[in-house]
């Protein structure tokens, strides 16, 4: 693979099931990121990892959780969907201070 | 507070130049980013500004003013390959991206 990858690509779920988002990326960067995107808004951040192992809140982080035990992988999860949960969902990585990189994202439908 | 500022949507003619602007108030700042999205896809770098003035890139040239917290990225000889959103970001004091809501390009033949 190379860049960031994000699965899966688009999903319906019913409300209150429990989901997890992936995001894998082969660039060996120390930051990554979740986004989402709402037509008419910017992109909001939900949780952040700096390196491995360290996690940090967002903008908008409530009903998400986010682990990072390795450089790879940063798996955001919604323990309980609600429709205001219904996005778009972008991963990105970066260099810290340097350029983000985003994934294709994943459309979320929560029902 | 942390606030971008962008037009919700522009219309320009194939060939023709277009400016879009972006105004930005963060707690510090650490570069002002351009991204191109078009409908359905993720965002793309297109530039990066930290110091003052004029960084030109093929037909894409992104300005930047620090003391008037004001970028702009200049689009040269449109193409209807340009129809997409454009993202201002700036990046603050902890390094995180504080984002537009984005501009709508609309390029007409």
């Amino acid at each position: 693979i190379a860049g960031i990858t994000q699965a899966p690509t688009s999903q319906i779920l019913a409300a209150g099931r429990r989901m997890t988002l992936r995001c894998t990326q082969d660039m060996r960067h120390n930051a990554m990121y979740w986004y989402r995107q709402d037509l008419g808004l910017g992109l909001r951040l939900i949780h952040y990892s700096n390196t491995a192992g360290t996690t940090g809140k967002g903008e908008v982080p409530d009903g998400y959780s986010v682990s990072r035990a390795n450089t790879d992988d940063f798996p955001l999860t919604l323990a309980s969907a609600v429709p205001s949960q219904t996005s778009v969902y972008f991963c990105a990585s970066s260099d810290r201070e340097d350029t983000q990189y985003f994934g294709p994202g994943t459309r979320l439908t929560v029902l | 507070g942390q606030n971008i500022d962008q037009p919700t949507e522009m219309t320009a003619t194939e060939g023709a130049i277009v400016q879009i602007n972006c105004t930005y108030q963060t707690s510090g700042f650490n570069g002002l980013f351009w991204y191109q999205q078009h409908a359905g896809e993720a965002p793309t770098f297109l530039s990066y500004n930290v110091l003052d003035g004029l960084e030109e890139k093929g037909r894409f040239s992104s300005f930047l003013s620090r003391s008037k917290g004001y970028s702009y990225l200049l689009l040269k000889e449109l193409q209807m390959k340009d129809s997409a959103s454009y993202l201002c970001a700036s990046m603050d004091s902890n390094y995180q991206l504080i984002w537009g809501a984005g501009t709508k390009l609309i390029i007409k033949p």
